[in-house]
């Protein structure tokens, strides 16, 4: 089946750096890929939509200053979280939509878990 | 996307069926309905999908009811590795528009 990978799995990094999160496709070309983040005990909630060559869509309320997407090849898209704050802490979640399946399926990496100190 | 309402959390016994409740009452004529599960600290993992039509897959049954506001997650021979979070989606399938969005899951907890 579909595999996306996510790298790191988890990062620690220091209030007021900025750290990046890899989403790959592994064995299939994205068109599309979305942006989730989690919280403890709370739901995957949608950050962005990010299309291969073209600007990420943003949902309400999602900074695109601070979470800075590029999706440059059909099989990789990127997540940089600028000027990192302890609230930022959380568990971000990629997801890809494979080009050639003829459907809209969606396969979710298995997160990258952000700890902001 | 149709809003969906699934119960907080339900509890099955290893080797019985696991029935998870969906309703959809908004649910539009070309939105299909998606299910998903969430195993703690991971991705989530897709499990079957479908329109109207009942579907089965080596995971899952999906049930939707006739006037397809609401549907039934069959796990038919419920194990411990399935104790998870499962989510039921509903989304339009054409458009680059279409995206998942994750509702608040129903806590499957399974137990010898």
């Amino acid at each position: 089946g579909a595999v996306v990978s996510q790298h790191p799995s988890w990062v620690i990094c220091k209030s007021g750096t900025s750290v990046k999160i890899e989403c790959r496709s592994l064995d299939f070309q994205a068109t599309t890929m979305f942006w989730y983040r989690q919280f403890p005990k709370q739901s995957l909630m949608l950050m962005a939509t990010s299309n291969e060559g073209s600007k990420a869509t943003y949902e309400q309320g999602v900074e695109k200053d601070k979470f800075l997407i590029n999706h440059a090849s059909l099989t990789l898209s990127t997540l940089t979280v600028t000027s990192a704050h302890p609230e930022d802490s959380s568990f971000y979640i990629c997801s890809a939509r494979d080009l050639l399946a003829g459907v809209y399926e969606q396969y979710f990496g298995p997160g990258t878990r952000l700890t902001v100190t | 996307d149709a809003k969906t309402t699934q119960p907080p959390s339900m509890d099955c016994a290893e080797g019985r069926a696991a029935n998870l409740p969906c309703n959809h009452s908004t649910i539009s004529g070309n939105e299909y309905v998606y299910w998903y599960r969430q195993i703690h600290s991971q991705g989530p993992q897709y499990i079957i999908h479908g329109l109207k039509n009942n579907e089965t897959n080596e995971m899952a049954s999906l049930i939707i009811t006739e006037d397809r506001k609401s549907s039934t997650l069959i796990l038919p021979h419920a194990t411990l590795r399935d104790t998870a979070v499962y989510y039921c989606i509903v989304r339009v399938e054409e458009g680059t528009a279409s995206k998942l969005t994750f509702g608040t899951g129903t806590r499957l907890q399974v137990t010898l």
